[in-house]
């Protein structure tokens, strides 16, 4: 069955201060693994996907990496703004499955 | 990218009754999932949705609990039956093709009283 860990549950924040989530999954035959953000009272709104590792995307200050085991979405100088929980998950057949998550609280 | 629509936004329900949530995309997907969200944790897969045939349930879900409806590629509802206060949660749809990123609707919060 795939698994998605992520880590940590919780990231507080200073503006600025940057700093990097973590998901560790295991999959058999990855399609594709995906970060989404989710904001309270929201669906998960869609920020990338990655296809094998060592591939990397880019979209303003979030920047999402893949290897075989794990991937990471690192936020750059983060603002108030990125405050919100941030998903990772895996496809490997037809079905996405989904970690814990983790909340970013972004201090000004 | 297709856009969802997904109603109610939320609703407050009474235990033993039920409740049908609807999600419409702008266009023609193959397939469609319900996802349920409990306070404070990731999304669990219910069942997966395709025109024409019968849901595929997950572990742990039933179609006497959760019946689904896939009338069409652009429209499915999930009846959430005679429901009880563990049955709070956050329902969502999505569609999503094989190795290509999901979309979601805005989600249904779902107390029961």
């Amino acid at each position: 069955e795939d698994q998605v860990t992520q880590s940590p549950e919780a990231l507080r924040l200073q503006e600025g201060e940057s700093s990097s989530l973590n998901c560790s999954y295991t999959v058999s035959g990855l399609r594709g693994l995906f970060w989404y953000r989710q904001d309270p009272g929201k669906g998960p709104e869609f920020l990338f996907t990655l296809y094998s590792a060592g591939e990397e995307k880019e979209k303003e200050r979030l920047k999402a990496t893949l290897t075989k085991k794990e991937s990471f979405l690192h936020i750059t100088a983060p603002k108030p703004e990125d405050s919100a929980t941030y998903l990772c998950a895996v496809q490997g057949d037809y079905k996405l499955s989904f970690g814990a998550g983790t909340t970013v609280t972004v201090r000004a | 990218s297709a856009v969802i629509s997904q109603k109610p936004s939320r609703d407050i329900c009474q235990r033993g009754t039920s409740l049908t949530i609807q999600c419409q995309v702008d266009s023609q997907v193959t397939m469609m999932f319900w996802y349920r969200q409990q306070p404070g944790q990731s999304l669990t897969l219910i069942a997966t949705a395709n025109q024409g045939s019968e849901a595929t349930y997950e572990s742990g879900f039933v179609i006497d609990k959760f019946p689904i409806s896939r009338p069409n590629l652009t429209f499915s509802t999930l009846t959430v039956s005679n429901m009880s206060p563990e049955d709070s949660s956050i329902y969502l749809c999505s569609w999503a093709g094989r190795g290509t990123e999901a979309f979601f609707g805005q989600g249904t919060r779902l107390t029961v009283v």
